[in-house]
């Protein structure tokens, strides 16, 4: 079955530096979006994406955030300057159809990164 | 306040028993999604419901959406150690071009 995958796996960095985590979306899939799963918290969407534009964002994707597709096959979302109460699990997901109630669309996510803010 | 309410937040039990997982609101969603997590894997989708009071069964799991689109269920029948992990309800809202997720219910089956 195709998969998302997303690398690294895990990313240690210290507070304020810039990180990048990547996800490359099944091929076929037109919608992308992240979430993250804050430790012993649920999981919170960040940003949906469809057609080379953010088409919504969370309270928590302030302007830190940013995400890009910059070639056919990823999609990455960056931190410009992280702070401690950024680590957590970010998950990339992605669907073939909007994940809207009419679509009844499945969600396909990574394994996640696991990103530390020392 | 969370949008979706998953009840009990912890639950183990002994391998053959019963046991339901409940997800509340008070807003109407369009439907419900189920899924299950590993310890540092992605959720996994089980299930869609769509309709209220739509059951669907999954070999020993049953999932119910209320008649009104505002709750769900997931009983699990005779349960294994296989069942062990974090069973996450998320709901998306006509329009609303996300999910939003409950805190799940980490379920634990003792051999």
């Amino acid at each position: 079955e195709p998969e998302v995958t997303q690398t690294p796996s895990h990313q240690v960095t210290q507070m304020g530096q810039e990180v990048i985590l990547r996800c490359v979306p099944i091929s076929n899939h037109l919608y992308f979006y992240w979430y993250r799963q804050i430790l012993g918290q649920k999981v919170e969407f960040l940003v949906s994406f469809y057609n080379n534009e953010i088409s919504e964002k969370s309270e928590i994707f302030d302007d830190q955030f940013s995400v890009e597709r910059p070639d056919g096959s990823n999609f990455t979302l960056k931190i410009r300057s992280t702070k401690l109460e950024d680590s957590a699990m970010y998950f990339c997901a992605s669907s073939q159809r909007p994940a809207a109630g009419e679509y009844n669309e499945k969600l396909f996510f990574g394994s996640g990164t696991q990103l530390s803010v020392l | 306040t969370q949008l979706l309410e998953q009840s009990p937040q912890f639950l183990s039990i002994q391998e053959g028993e019963n046991l339901t997982v409940y997800c509340n609101s008070s807003s109407v969603f369009s439907s419900l999604q189920w899924y299950r997590q590993e310890p540092g894997e992605g959720p996994v989708l089980l299930v869609t419901v769509v309709t209220g009071g739509e059951v669907k069964k999954l070999k020993r799991l049953t999932f119910q959406f209320g008649d009104a689109r505002k709750d769900s269920s997931l009983h699990i029948t005779a349960a294994q150690p296989g069942d062990t992990g974090l069973y996450l309800c998320a709901g998306e809202r006509p329009n609303d071009y996300k999910l939003s997720f409950g805190a799940g219910t980490t379920v634990t089956v003792r051999a």
